[in-house]
C-alpha cells in the first residue's frame, strides 16, 4: 500500500525551531518529486515547498512566505522527507501535509500532480 | 506571484444535479493546472491535472477544461460523496498556488 506518515508536529513558541518527517512506504521513494503543503485552521491550502528527485540533483524550491526561513532535505536511504522550520511565526500555524508528486512531459510542457497525500500533523506557534 | 480566484464560494447543488466550478489566474497558466477535492477532516484527493486530464480511478462525471487563464471543473451528476470543497491549482514555472476552494454544498 501506497502511504505517507507525517509526524513531528506540537506547539511550538514564536521564533523557535521544529523539524518534521515525512515517511514513505508502498513506492520508489527515490524516484518521485515531493512537496509540502499546509492548511491554516479554516482556511485553504498553501503549497509550502518541493523536493525533486535523485534524477534532478535533490534542487528544492519554496514559497515567498517561508523562503529563507524553511527548508526541505530527504534522505532515500530511510524513505524520508523533512521539513526544518526555522524562526516560526503565529502564522505559520497549520496541518502540514506531505505528497508525493507525479510530473511528466506534455505535447506542450509538462503535467504535474500531488496524487498521494499523507494524513498531515499539526503545527501550533504560540506562546 | 499568480492569484488563483474561484467562484462561486459556496455552490449549492441538488444530488444528480450538474455542477460548475470556476477557476481564473491572473496570468497565463497554460494548461499547468490541477484540480483537487478536499472532504472535512481529510487530506485533498487528487482529482485532475493538465487542465482536463483525470487522475488514476477518478470516475468520469469528473472533467476540467480551460487554458491560459479561464478553467473549469465540472460534475456531471453529483453524488452523495461529491460534496466538499474543490481546489484549483496553478503549477506554471513550477512555483504553485491554490484557489481559495468552491464549497459544494447540498441544496
Amino acid at each position: 500500500e501506497v502511504q505517507l506518515v507525517e509526524s513531528g508536529g506540537g506547539l511550538v513558541q514564536p521564533g523557535r525551531s521544529l523539524r518534521l518527517s515525512c515517511a514513505a512506504s508502498g513506492f520508489s521513494f527515490s524516484d518521485y518529486y515531493m512537496d509540502w503543503v499546509r492548511q491554516a485552521p479554516g482556511k485553504g491550502l498553501e503549497w509550502v515547498g518541493r523536493s525533486r528527485n535523485k534524477a534532478n540533483t535533490y534542487t528544492t524550491e519554496y514559497a515567498a512566505s517561508v523562503k529563507g526561513r524553511f527548508s526541505i532535505s530527504r534522505d532515500d536511504s530511510k524513505n524520508s522527507m523533512y521539513l526544518q522550520m526555522k524562526s516560526l511565526k503565529i502564522e505559520d500555524t497549520a496541518v502540514y501535509y506531505c505528497a508525493r508528486v507525479i510530473v511528466g512531459a506534455t505535447r506542450d510542457g509538462y503535467y504535474y500532480g500531488m496524487d498521494v497525500w499523507g494524513q498531515g500533523t499539526t503545527v501550533i506557534v504560540s506562546s | 506571484e499568480i492569484v488563483m480566484t474561484q467562484s462561486p464560494a459556496t455552490l449549492s447543488v441538488s444530488p444528480g444535479e450538474r455542477a460548475t466550478l470556476s477557476c481564473r489566474a491572473s496570468q497565463s497558466v497554460s494548461s499547468n493546472l490541477a484540480w483537487y477535492q478536499q472532504k472535512p477532516g481529510q487530506a485533498p484527493r487528487f482529482l485532475i491535472y493538465d487542465a482536463s486530464t483525470r487522475a488514476t480511478g477518478i470516475p468520469a462525471r469528473f472533467s476540467g477544461s480551460g487554458s491560459g487563464t479561464e478553467f473549469t471543473l465540472t460534475i456531471s451528476s453529483l453524488q452523495s460523496e461529491d460534496f466538499a470543497v474543490y481546489y484549483c491549482q496553478q503549477y506554471n514555472k513550477w512555483l504553485a498556488t491554490f484557489g481559495p476552494g468552491t464549497k459544494v454544498v447540498i441544496k
